[in-house]
């Protein structure tokens, strides 16, 4: 098993620039969630899914849209970046809807700069 | 806003040695997680434990839960220089989000 994948590892964009952050897990998990980690707060939930088709805001939303059309992939859409938008993003996964009942399975993370 | 936050913000030890980390939390929940992060990586789930129980171990881990103190400690003994990460709570209430704090910095010097 892969696990929890996350792609680009790296990236760099310029302001008012759009991109998609991808994130796939393999392991039949309903819920997935996106967060950015800053320095000094931890990580900040953006967007999760409680299963296909269904999505919802976290604590941190705004500039930021998701779409779940299948089980495996829940990619996040940065729709005009913004210097306050570089961070590290991290995907997560677990294995039913009540997400936050259960360990979550982490990739490694999209390091994401903004000039 | 963060739902849990750690104390202390970092914490170096000598190897050998057994390292305890706070998290407190302001409202009610569900269950308490624990993480670690290595540098560069994503986080690993430690230990899970749910409102109605009182301790959790994990080999050389300990998790206690006191939530009429909205507070839980991790304690790991015999520490060893692979145990130098960071390590964060997260707690689950009866919603579907898991709110993190900022993180306990461990260093273990060899």
């Amino acid at each position: 098993n892969a696990g929890v994948t996350q792609t680009p590892k790296f990236q760099v964009l310029k302001t008012g620039q759009s991109m998609t952050l991808q994130c796939a897990q393999d392991m039949n998990h309903e819920y997935m969630s996106w967060y950015r980690q800053d320095p000094g707060m931890g990580l900040r939930l953006i967007h999760y899914s409680v299963g296909a088709g269904i999505t919802d805001q976290g604590e941190v939303p705004n500039g930021y849209n998701v779409s779940r059309s299948t089980t495996e992939d829940f990619p996040l859409r940065l729709l005009s970046a913004a210097p306050s938008q570089t961070s590290v993003y991290f995907c997560a996964s677990s294995y039913n809807g009540q997400g936050n009942h259960q360990p979550q399975h982490f990739g490694d993370g999209t390091r994401l700069s903004i000039l | 806003s963060q739902q849990g936050e750690e104390d202390p913000q970092a914490l170096s030890i000598q190897e050998g040695e057994n390292a305890t980390m706070n998290c407190s939390y302001k409202t009610s929940i569900n269950n308490l997680q624990w993480y670690r992060q290595n540098s560069g990586r994503g986080l690993v789930h430690l230990i899970l434990i749910r409102s109605n129980e009182r301790e959790k171990h994990s080999g050389r881990l300990r998790v206690t839960l006191d939530t009429s103190k909205k507070s839980s400690s991790l304690l790991i003994t015999a520490s060893r220089a692979a145990d130098t990460a960071s390590y964060f709570c997260a707690t689950g209430g009866n919603d579907y989000k898991l709110s993190f704090g900022a993180g306990t910095t461990v260093t273990v010097r060899a």
